[in-house]
């Protein structure tokens, strides 16, 4: 099956600060979804991208489908971003998720 | 507010109990999915419903009892659980298997005492 690879697995930023987060993935993809999950447990949608870039306010994310990669830019973070990022790709009839990177913005 | 609902948000049950988790989807989508998450582990696929029908049960054991009587809505029926059962479930629909973005509901946090 697929390998999803999610870098780094852990993130301390000061807020204000600008990030990085990655996803390779192991093998061709249909899609691929980036996700946040808040301190509640909900999975937020952030990005359908399977190739290309999107922005929205202050996050945006590339996928270079024919690298096997993603990355989601986190620009001028706040507290509020904190939690954990999901990429998810759409493979065969389900979607694999990678180990997430969480992330901890400090006031 | 996704378009997918789900209830209970917490259950605590003993091991000989009977209960069931629901879910509803409000977006027209196909396709349905039941992930299970465990404290510091990935999301993990339990079962898939395309129109109603299973096309995928991930080797998930018996006392997990999937439903979907309808597009709109998936139940996951629980009996005889073990402690180490206890996670958030999290339900999730799609327009069909391969096709559209994923949409997950708040999700059901289970304890099995």
């Amino acid at each position: 099956g697929i390998q999803v690879e999610q870098s780094p697995p852990d993130l301390i930023l000061q807020e204000g600060a600008n990030s990085t987060l990655r996803c390779n993935f192991s093998d061709s993809v249909n899609n691929l979804q980036w996700f946040h999950q808040n301190p509640w447990g909900q999975l937020i949608n952030l990005f359908y991208i399977p190739s290309g870039t999107k922005q929205n306010g202050r996050l945006s994310a590339t996928t270079v489908a024919t690298e096997r990669y993603s990355l989601l830019y986190i620009s001028s973070s706040q507290t509020t971003d904190s939690g954990v990022y999901f990429c998810a790709v759409d493979y065969g009839q389900n979607f694999v998720f990678g180990p997430g990177t969480r992330l901890s913005v400090l006031p | 507010e996704t378009g997918v609902t789900q209830t209970p948000r917490h259950l605590v049950m003993g091991m000989t109990n009977k209960k069931s988790l629901k879910c509803e989807q409000h977006l027209g989508h196909n396709a349905m999915y039941w992930y299970k998450q465990s404290a510091k582990k990935p999301l993990e696929l339990m079962f898939v419903y395309s129109l109603e029908e299973r096309v995928e049960n991930n080797s998930v054991p018996s006392r997990f009892s999937p439903e979907c009587p309808n597009s709109s809505h998936l139940f996951l029926h629980l009996h005889t659980l073990q402690p180490e059962d206890s996670a958030l479930y999290l339900c999730a629909s799609s327009h069909g298997t391969s096709v559209g973005e994923l949409f997950f509901g708040e999700g059901s946090r289970l304890t099995v005492l």
